[in-house]
């Protein structure tokens, strides 16, 4: 199993409303991302999570809050969003430390706030 | 700190031909991986090739393959015999070697399109 899954596929949700996306890989990669892209940039990234622990936070708004309960899963918990946080949301996952470095991308969440 | 530039926004091939998509990076570091990613039109992100900067000898792909000049901190793509299914955003990207530095360094993509 190569894959990430993420769910929703699509999320519409106004400014006032909590939702959580949630992310899921079952290859063992003991490091979890979650980017924001915008159409037509590259991803940002958000979030990092290594061995289950908060590695990196790109200095996100706590709107957004990341959780990983255990190795396999990734939440992204949202409250109170804006509309400029409409945009894609991409989990990836790689096998950090074992020199067989590569992003495994879910297919994404597209947002829209409204 | 790390940088990578794609400074080719748009490219377009014509079906069966070959085209070569372009991407520089900075960085002090003598051993790091470089990407290739593709983002067709579902927004899948999908690695396309990988390349450890130690090993001189260029990755290939099937039909992708790349040009890995290491002393001109150059990574080119090259997509032979393009076909319909290779429209779409693609990403060169930087990773550190470092242990415990997780983050990938993309570029601003160049968008290929493949004229039938």
């Amino acid at each position: 199993d190569t894959e990430v899954t993420q769910t929703p596929k699509h999320l519409v949700m106004g400014m006032t409303n909590k939702k959580s996306l949630k992310c899921e890989q079952h290859m063992g990669h003991r490091a979890m991302y979650w980017y924001k892209q915008k159409a037509k940039k590259p991803p940002e990234l958000m979030f990092v999570y290594s061995y289950e622990k908060l590695s990196i936070n790109e200095s996100v708004p706590s709107r957004f809050s990341p959780e990983c309960p255990n190795s396999s899963l990734l939440n992204l918990h949202l409250h109170a969003l804006q509309p400029e946080d409409s945009a894609l949301y991409l989990c990836a996952s790689s096998a950090a430390g074992t020199g067989e470095e590569k992003l495994f991308f879910g297919s994404g969440t597209q947002l829209s706030v409204l | 700190a790390q940088t990578v530039t794609q400074s080719q926004p748009e490219m377009s091939v014509q079906e069966a031909e070959t085209v070569t998509l372009s991407c520089t990076y900075d960085t002090s570091e003598s051993d790091y991986y470089l990407f290739w990613y593709k983002q067709p039109p579902s927004r899948q992100m999908i690695l396309v090739i990988r390349q450890e900067a130690y090993k001189q000898q260029n990755a290939t792909e099937n039909r992708f393959s790349v040009n890995f000049q290491k002393a001109a901190k150059s990574f080119s793509l090259k997509i032979s015999d393009s076909q319909l299914g290779d429209a779409a955003m693609y990403f060169c990207a930087y990773r550190s070697p470092t242990s415990g530095t997780y983050k990938y360094i993309f570029g601003t993509g160049t968008r290929l399109k493949v004229l039938a």
